[in-house]
């Protein structure tokens, strides 16, 4: 199975766009990447996943490189509540594995 | 109404006591699972059971035991606790059969176990 890899953490400002890197060079064909992140306390949220093309909805948009070695979250307008550990997950049926995730901050 | 309910939320007790944590999903999904996060934040699956039946056990010790009494519940029996049992275990469930790869997973709040 793939292992992804993130920066351990990450500063935003608040307003603007947060981009948070993932590197999965290890991906397999028929495993998707999936984004999830955890606020203090909480259980972990879905944010988005794709496969091959880029993806978006009203959290986010998923930027996955053409050959499918790493993949961007992008929050376009950062808030204070987005701050959060970001999990970027290679997934193959039913095992979704996380790693240590990217620990964002955004800063008023 | 919590789509995903763990209980106890926290759960504190000595080493060697056996303890359970339920599970309850609401969704009418068929997959469940059991992760658990340590102090570091890593979140590592223990067990997914799909329609009540086991399809993934990592290498969790044998003191570790789920069970399955229907699609909605999935139990997590720990026995003999040790210090190193002590994390936040969470529950987890998806609409998706075996070997689908696409669909969301919805986590529970957590059972935070501290063993003493």
């Amino acid at each position: 199975d793939a292992k992804t890899t993130q920066p351990p953490s990450m500063d935003c400002a608040e307003g603007r766009a947060a981009n948070l890197p993932c590197n999965h060079s290890t991906i397999s064909g028929n495993e998707y990447v999936y984004w999830y992140r955890q606020i203090h306390s909480q259980g972990p949220q879905y944010i988005i996943h794709g496969l091959k093309n880029n993806e978006t909805n009203e959290m986010a948009s998923l930027i996955i490189t053409e050959d499918r070695k790493s993949s961007t979250l992008i929050l376009p307008h950062a808030t204070l509540r987005d701050t959060a550990v970001y999990y970027c997950i290679a997934r193959r049926g039913n095992q979704f594995y996380f790693g240590t995730g990217t620990s964002l901050t955004v800063i008023p | 109404d919590t789509a995903v309910s763990q209980t106890p939320k926290y759960l504190v007790t000595q080493m060697g006591n056996d303890k359970s944590i339920k599970c309850e999903q609401n969704l009418g999904h068929d997959t469940m699972y059991w992760y658990k996060q340590d102090s570091k934040k890593f979140l590592k699956i223990m067990f997914s059971y799909n329609n009540k039946e086991l399809i993934i056990n990592e290498t969790v010790p044998n003191r570790f035991s789920p069970k399955s009494p229907d699609k909605a519940h999935l139990n997590l029996h720990i026995n003999s606790l040790e210090l190193g049992d002590s994390a936040v275990y969470f529950c987890a469930s998806s609409p998706q059969p075996a070997n689908h790869n696409t669909g969301e997973l919805f986590f529970g709040e957590g059972s935070r176990l501290t063993v003493l």
